[in-house]
């Protein structure tokens, strides 16, 4: 039972334009989320989090806005440049629980 | 500073080896994780250390043998391990801050790409 699930394997964005990575999940007890960028061959890297508190937070180009009732998550990233091209998994908890359950990823790629 | 170093980068042993994977992290977190990734798919968590205990194994085979030493290092030793081993493992840490509305972020290191021979 996949409980966090990232419907497009990948996504193809020209530079310059908003890249939008979608997340649902199916736990209503999950209340921390987390997006983690991957090169191939290296360790995923943390880009932003959201708390169920909350329905928007941004830090720079990365915006992730969740819907509670639809238990839906996106990632935008305006503007896009090609270092964005890399993996994209989203993760959840919940209850302060140590195991972050992960979607399956989806591969981003900016083209010039 | 979110660094979390693993050694070595690299390892490739046969099925009779005895071999250890090493982790490290200076930011004061207090709990430690292994993850295996395969190809293509997402990280699976295999063991969780807070405050140096284990506290989660997720019915990892006994050929993985995890160790905290204590709060800045883990150490995951490996014994007659199988070719479907062959993976990149992965350390993270977090605070631990555990408990229901508070949030934990895990940070990685770049994982040990092992293949098993």
């Amino acid at each position: 039972d996949q409980q966090v699930k990232q419907n497009s394997p990948s996504l193809s964005v020209q530079e310059g334009r908003i890249s939008i990575l979608n997340c649902d999940y199916t736990n209503s007890m999950f209340d921390y989320f987390l997006w983690y960028k991957k090169y191939p061959a290296e360790g995923p890297t943390f880009l932003i989090s959201i708390s169920s508190i909350k329905d928007k937070n941004e830090d720079g180009r990365f915006t992730v806005f969740l819907n509670k009732s639809a238990k839906h998550l996106s990632l935008h990233i305006v503007p896009s440049q090609p270092g964005d091209s890399a993996v994209y998994f989203c993760a959840a908890s919940g209850q302060g629980a140590q195991k972050l359950v992960f979607g399956q990823g989806t591969r981003l790629t900016i083209n010039p | 500073d979110t660094e979390v170093t693993q050694t070595p980068k690299h390892l490739v042993m046969g099925m009779t080896n005895k071999k250890s994977l090493k982790c490290e992290q200076h930011m004061g977190h207090r709990a430690m994780y292994w993850y295996k990734q395969k190809a293509k798919k997402p990280p699976e968590l295999m063991f969780v250390y807070s405050y140096e205990k284990l506290s989660i194994n997720e019915s990892v085979p006994s050929r993985f043998s995890p160790e905290c030493p204590n709060s800045s290092l883990l150490n995951l030793h490996l014994h007659a391990l199988q070719p479907e081993d062959s993976a990149l493992y992965l350390c993270a840490s977090s605070r631990s801050s555990q408990g229901p509305g508070l949030t934990d972020t895990q940070y990685f290191g770049p994982g040990t790409r092992l293949t098993v021979l």
